[in-house]
């Protein structure tokens, strides 16, 4: 596709519940992040990828938030026994070059809401 | 520590006004880069603008303008004639030379027709 494509672009989950959220960057794209912004608030960094490596995860709240991007294309942010607080828009954006802090190209979100 | 700090929330001009959005930023580092972000209801960042610290120049695209004074560790963004496309949250961001992005909280810009 021509933009970052994220999946699903709503989310509903029940407290305890894992819930996976996929981010599709552009082709070619080398670095992708992955945000979590919350109601009012600006995107926060939770952890970086280029290609399939993850270079930094220091953004990752806790141990039950883990990101994977297996084939350096494709990746999936996983939240295991999902508490209200996570509950925020989650962003995706992929960049083509290895710098952390280029011009990046962000999705349209996942909008998580735990309940 | 970093910080980027937009004290304005909220804005609301009619149609074709001026409107300045302030932007305060701190860090230790002398090599560091600001960035300027549009997030329009569909929810999506739009990239605006990327500066790096030793480009004081100001800079002037369109409608758009940015006022970059290290002295105020300030980096203004001007719209000029604005519209009510225009509509959305502005984001004023930070990175050091090497490090990840830090976001300000936003201002929310509202343009009356």
């Amino acid at each position: 596709g021509a933009g970052v494509s994220q999946s699903p672009r709503y989310k509903v989950a029940k407290r305890g519940q894992d819930v996976a959220l996929r981010c599709d960057p552009i082709s070619g794209h080398v670095s992708l992040f992955w945000y979590q912004q919350a109601l009012g608030q600006g995107p926060e960094f939770l952890t970086y990828f280029q290609n399939e490596a993850q270079l930094d995860k220091s953004g990752l709240p806790s141990d039950r938030f883990f990101a994977e991007r297996p084939e350096g294309s494709v990746s999936t942010l996983k939240i295991q026994r999902t508490q209200q607080e996570d509950s925020a828009v989650y962003l995706c954006a992929s960049s083509f070059t290895t710098d952390m802090n280029t011009e990046a190209f962000f999705g349209q979100g996942t909008r998580l809401t735990v309940v | 520590a970093q910080k980027v700090t937009q004290a304005q929330t909220e804005i609301s001009v009619v149609e074709k006004e001026d409107v300045t959005l302030d932007c305060v930023y701190e860090t230790r580092d002398t090599t560091y880069y600001l960035f300027w972000y549009k997030q329009p209801p569909s929810g999506e960042l739009v990239f605006l603008i990327r500066r790096n610290s030793f480009d004081e120049q100001n800079e002037i695209s369109g409608r758009y303008s940015w006022n970059f004074q290290k002295s105020t560790s300030s980096f203004n963004f001007t719209i000029t004639a604005s519209q009510v496309v225009d509509s959305a949250v502005y984001f004023c961001a930070l990175s050091d030379w090497d490090d990840k992005i830090i976001f300000g909280k936003g201002t929310r810009l509202h343009i009356l027709p």
